[in-house]
């Protein structure tokens, strides 16, 4: 089945310690986003992608890095340097087609031990 | 910079009735999209419905279809014949032709009483 396939589902992290989230899809999509979701918020956007080795920052990038070497492949490594990382992580992808919406993986789960 | 504004955090509805969801949105843009995203429990992001700026008819999609008012900066969700399952967070969002974010609101969290 063609979707977006986000692991872990859960992931804790330590202290110091950076984590990375996958994000995979097989949809042939050219753009992968990464958002954040907190308690009573809507989503906001980390990082986006629009082609293999591009990537820009969206509103919230500090802490979080990101790699795009493959089509299929966007992972978010969040770093030591983000300083409140317990969240809900969305990874979503859409075609170039102007008018096409994005699709949404179904998350990992970010808590601090 | 764009913003959306979901003025009801919480509705609710007895099943088999019908609801509005409201949300109006800032831009000066003229070419841009629309959407409403469906969250239940299971937390994965489901679009419902989306609408192009430049088509005047508003979209429906089965049971659920939007109020687009392109002036007033409105773009209303509803909801007939509720069901249970249709229980879940509901976020409005926003994409400029020329951008690639999409920005969110708030969200609107629907419960349908049997």
């Amino acid at each position: 089945d063609g979707g977006i396939t986000q692991s872990p589902k859960y992931l804790f992290r330590k202290e110091g310690q950076n984590v990375t989230l996958s994000c995979e899809q097989n949809l042939n999509h050219d753009a992968m986003y990464w958002y954040r979701q907190d308690p009573g918020q809507g989503l906001r956007l980390i990082y986006y992608s629009q082609i293999v080795n591009d990537f820009q920052k969206g509103d919230i990038a500090e802490g979080y890095s990101v790699s795009r070497e493959k089509k299929e492949s966007f992972p978010l490594t969040v770093t030591s340097a983000q300083k409140n990382p317990t969240a809900f992580y969305l990874c979503a992808s859409r075609t170039k087609l102007r008018n096409q919406p994005q699709h949404f993986g179904d998350g990992t789960r970010l808590s601090i031990l | 910079a764009q913003t959306v504004t979901q003025s009801q955090p919480e509705m609710s509805v007895q099943e088999a009735e019908t609801v509005t969801l409201s949300c109006t949105y800032d831009t000066s843009e003229s070419d841009y999209y629309l959407f409403w995203y469906k969250q239940p429990p299971s937390r994965q992001m489901i679009l419902v419905i989306r609408q192009e700026a430049y088509k005047q008819q508003n979209a429906t999609e089965n049971r659920f279809s939007v109020n687009f008012q392109k002036a007033a900066k409105s773009f209303s969700l509803k909801i007939s014949d509720s069901q249970l399952g249709d229980a879940a967070m509901y976020f409005c969002a926003y994409r400029s032709a020329r951008s690639e974010k999409l920005v969110f609101g708030k969200g609107t969290k629907l419960t349908v009483n049997p």
